[in-house]
């Protein structure tokens, strides 16, 4: 089955500084790839994702990137705000339907004022 | 509110006990799941209904014995649970198993076994 790596586990930044969180993913075969962001006493929303058959998709100061060949996708937060502080899931699946997803265990950010 | 709702927000429980956690959606989703969270592992999956026939059942113990009545609702019914049963249990739905929209999660419900 699918396994889905995630790193780092904790990412501290200063607001304002840009922040990476980086997956890797086992099956060549998984082409849907969402990021969720949980934050405390909350489930995980759904932020941004992306299909294989794109490299990039932005959406404001976020940003994903995929590179297949490697297996391997990253989430980039730009102008980092303090709200962003979270943890941040990604997630794979090998179906077009974009379900049955397995996550990475998941990447606690923290933004300093 | 995500639309979809999970009670209680906080169960306790002892390992005699019998006890279920509730999900409901009004999203039009027909497919919903269960995942457990624990503290730094990853989200497991446990059970995924699609338009009410459930469709996974990942190697959970059967003191975990989920229902799904109709495709709004979702159960867990749990009993004989035991102490590294403690976690989040969250719900979530999907429009079905084959539209790739992501899922929308339930805040979940932080169950303790003592």
């Amino acid at each position: 089955g699918e396994n889905v790596e995630q790193h780092p586990s904790t990412l501290s930044v200063q607001e304002g500084d840009s922040a990476v969180i980086k997956c890797t993913y086992s099956d060549s075969a998984s082409n849907y790839f969402p990021w969720y962001k949980q934050e405390l006493g909350k489930g995980p929303q759904l932020i941004i994702d992306i299909r294989s058959n794109v490299g990039e998709k932005k959406d404001q100061r976020i940003a994903v990137t995929l590179n297949k060949t490697a297996k391997h996708f990253s989430l980039h937060i730009t102008e980092t705000q303090p709200e962003d502080s979270a943890v941040y899931f990604c997630a794979a699946s090998r179906d077009n339907a974009g379900n049955m997803l397995t996550f990475g265990g998941g990447t606690r950010l923290m933004v300093k004022p | 509110e995500t639309g979809v709702t999970q009670t209680p927000r906080h169960l306790v429980m002892g390992m005699t006990n019998k006890k279920s956690l509730k999900c409901e959606q009004h999203l039009g989703h027909n497919a919903m799941y269960w995942y457990k969270q624990s503290a730094k592992k990853p989200l497991e999956l446990m059970f995924v209904y699609n338009f009410k026939e459930q469709t996974e059942n990942n190697s959970v113990p059967s003191r975990f014995s989920p229902e799904c009545p109709n495709s709004s609702h979702l159960f867990l019914h749990l009993h004989t649970l035991q102490p590294e049963d403690s976690a989040l249990y969250l719900c979530a739905s999907s429009q079905d198993l084959w539209t790739g929209r992501g899922y929308t999660f339930g805040s979940g419900t932080r169950l303790t076994v003592v």
